[in-house]
């Protein structure tokens, strides 16, 4: 059955390192793999969206990776503040794309 | 301002009741979904209508219901044959038939049964 696994434990980093976040998925031919940002008692925000014909695509501080081959995806936010501190929820749409399949998400701590 | 809203933020529910969910969009989207999310595990798709009075069931529709009247409106109904209701509930909506898929999503309504 298709599977997305994103690391359960938290990530614990100190402000203005880079938090690197790992999605990874199987049975699934995904066109499109997107990045979601939660915080707690709320929905998820969209953050970023990668096809399967890019490697990489970056947005101000973020940047998303994508491997067809590994059938892996890699989360970064450089400059890490405390404001990113939440969950990061990672993704994947086929080409209808109504039926997006979500992993758990891994939370993301940042020190001062 | 434009936007989707799920009301109650809270609700209570006692066994052997049925109650419904509210969402409503004011993003001209075609499509909107409803979620269901446990403590641990991923957003699980429980309907999704793609236009109005059309609706599928996703991947653990059992105890659940739907209506799609309106494209603004998607209300949830969550009966006494659900087992396990107590959860986050979090309606979304896309324009994916424009082109974007990006989900939007509600605040979420927090369900549980006492």
């Amino acid at each position: 059955s298709q599977k997305i696994e994103q690391n359960s434990e938290a990530l614990n980093i100190q402000e203005g390192k880079t938090a690197t976040l790992t999605c990874n998925y199987t049975n699934y031919s995904p066109a499109y793999l997107q990045w979601y940002r939660q915080d707690p008692g709320r929905g998820p925000v969209f953050l970023l969206l990668i096809r399967e014909n890019e490697k990489e695509k970056r947005k101000e501080r973020l940047k998303v990776t994508f491997d067809t081959t590994l059938k892996q995806s890699l989360f970064h936010i450089t400059a890490s503040q405390p404001a990113d501190s939440a969950t990061y929820l990672c993704a994947l749409l086929n080409t209808g794309g109504f039926k997006t399949i979500f992993g758990a998400g891994t939370r993301l701590f940042v020190k001062a | 301002d434009g936007g989707i809203t799920q009301s109650p933020k809270y609700l209570f529910r006692k066994e052997g009741q049925n109650v419904t969910l509210s969402c409503e969009q004011n993003l001209n989207h075609d499509a909107m979904y409803w979620y269901r999310q446990d403590p641990g595990q991923g957003l699980r798709l429980i309907y999704y209508s793609q236009i109005v009075n059309d609706f599928q069931k996703g991947d653990i529709a059992e105890g659940y219901s739907v209506s799609r009247e309106k494209k603004e409106s998607f209300p949830l109904t969550v009966t006494s044959a659900q087992k396990n209701p107590t959860a986050f509930y979090l309606c979304a909506s896309s324009g994916f038939s424009t082109g974007s898929t990006e989900a939007f999503f509600g605040q979420g309504t927090r369900l549980t049964v006492v």
